[in-house]
């Protein structure tokens, strides 16, 4: 099976703009899960997906926001960029069935830097 | 919530060496603790991963313990090369909440 994709791989904004960030998961996979990676906060949870829904939701300002498709891609968009939200972007996709904890496979993330 | 301590931030050893990294975590309702080692500019990989139900699981070279009663768990990688230098981070999910919990990371060395 392909792996978990991401695109675009780098985007470069300017503070005030909005970017959107896709996230294609592995096939069969329904839950994607979003994270934020920065040198001093490491890997932080922003939200998940399962089956269209957003089913979990991590402690980032409501600028941050997404979205899943019926076939399970998902969009994540940051509004009103601040110099602060550049990071690597990851998302990882599971299976989630019948068990309710299943392991995540991670994309190669989208790397965000904002001028 | 959910916090993950990860200690230490570095650990630096010789090829042939053993290596300890060891986590800890809050909530009790924690019940799957995966390990990934993401290599510089790559995407995080799972590398060994342990459920509540079970105390140790060993691949290879790599192990990983879980104390569900002092709720800490360690990874451990024998016999150390220096494709193993890359940073590792260890997770608690929470299964009520439904996401993973990272810790800060931890970044290995490994000298030939």
């Amino acid at each position: 099976k392909a792996g978990v994709t991401q695109t675009p791989r780098y985007l470069i904004k300017t503070r005030g703009q909005q970017v959107t960030l896709s996230c294609s998961p592995i096939s069969g996979h329904r839950s994607v899960s979003w994270y934020q990676q920065t040198p001093g906060q490491g890997l932080q949870f922003l939200f998940e997906y399962f089956s269209e829904t957003q089913r979990n939701k991590g402690n980032f300002p409501g600028r941050f926001s997404g979205r899943q498709f019926s076939n399970s891609r998902s969009e994540m968009n940051v509004s009103t960029l601040e110099l602060g939200d550049s990071a690597l972007y990851l998302c990882a996709s599971s299976s989630q069935g019948q068990k309710l904890v299943d392991t995540q496979y991670f994309g190669p993330g989208t790397r965000l830097t904002v001028l | 919530g959910e916090n993950v301590e990860q200690h230490p931030s570095t650990l630096s050893v010789q090829e042939g060496d053993s290596a300890v990294i060891k986590c800890t975590y809050s909530d009790s309702a924690s019940n799957y603790f995966p390990w990934y080692k993401q290599e510089l500019g790559k995407r995080p990989q799972l590398i060994i991963d342990i459920r509540s139900n079970v105390g140790e699981k060993k691949d290879q070279r790599i192990a990983v313990t879980l104390n569900k009663t002092a709720k800490h768990f360690s990874l451990h990688i024998t016999e150390t090369q220096p494709e193993d230098s890359a940073v590792y981070f260890c997770a608690a999910f929470r299964g009520s909440q439904g996401n993973l919990i990272f810790g800060k990371g931890t970044k290995l060395s490994v000298k030939p």
